[in-house]
């Protein structure tokens, strides 16, 4: 099992331009996770997707939209990116009930 | 809102010495709570995890400690090892928030 999976790896944009970040898990998990992860500001929840077909807005979703294309896949879309947005985005998942969320080797976005 | 608050934001231990890192929760309903560890360049892994029901958890070098009165729960780590030196990270859910609510981190340097 690869467990969760993430493209790209590393990816510098240019403000106001737009990108997709891709995830995938093979474990079988109904719920999906977007973090971001900030110096001194611990991991902040984007955006999550209790089962496929259903997504919601956690703590900081401004700037982002997300889309559970099916149960395996969960991409996060930056429309516009700024420089506020250069950060390093995590995706996770778990199956609901057993709290224990798996994450993926994340994607470090800098916005120029 | 700050929900969970962690401390210290980093912590320079001596190979050998005890890592002690601190988290308290205004939460009430909170009834899991998990510390996670990341390497760099790496995602976060959870590590070990207590609900309110025990006071202490120990799982080989690492013991959760859970004060409920208190409202605060601590990572110890026995004999630190320069292979120890992670962000470790904790976190807590609950009640009406499903999700994981995540402290700030803290960054632990063992020093050989």
């Amino acid at each position: 099992n690869a467990g969760v999976t993430q493209t790209p790896k590393f990816q510098v944009l240019k403000t106001g331009q737009s990108m997709t970040l891709q995830c995938a898990q093979d474990m079988n998990h109904n719920s999906m996770y977007w973090y971001r992860q900030d110096p001194g500001m611990g991991l902040r929840l984007i955006y999550y997707s209790a089962s496929e077909g259903t997504t919601d807005k956690g703590e900081v979703p401004n700037g982002y939209n997300v889309s559970r294309l099916n149960k395996r896949e969960f991409s996060l879309r930056l429309e516009s990116a700024a420089p506020s947005q250069t950060s390093v985005y995590f995706c996770a998942s778990d199956w609901t009930g057993e709290e224990t969320q798996y994450f993926g080797p994340g994607t470090r976005l800098l916005v120029l | 809102q700050q929900q969970v608050k962690q401390s210290p934001q980093s912590l320079i231990v001596q190979k050998g010495g005890i890592s002690i890192i601190n988290c308290a929760y205004e939460n009430t309903a909170f009834d899991y709570f998990p510390w996670y560890q990341q390497f760099p360049g790496k995602g976060p892994a959870l590590l070990i995890a207590i609900r309110p029901d025990v006071s202490e958890k120990k799982e080989g070098r690492f013991t959760i400690s859970f004060n409920k009165s208190a409202k605060q729960f601590s990572l110890h780590i026995m004999d630190s090892q320069p292979g120890d030196s992670a962000t470790y990270f904790c976190a807590a859910s609950g009640g009406s928030q499903g999700n994981l609510i995540f402290g700030k981190g803290t960054k632990l340097s063992v020093k050989p």
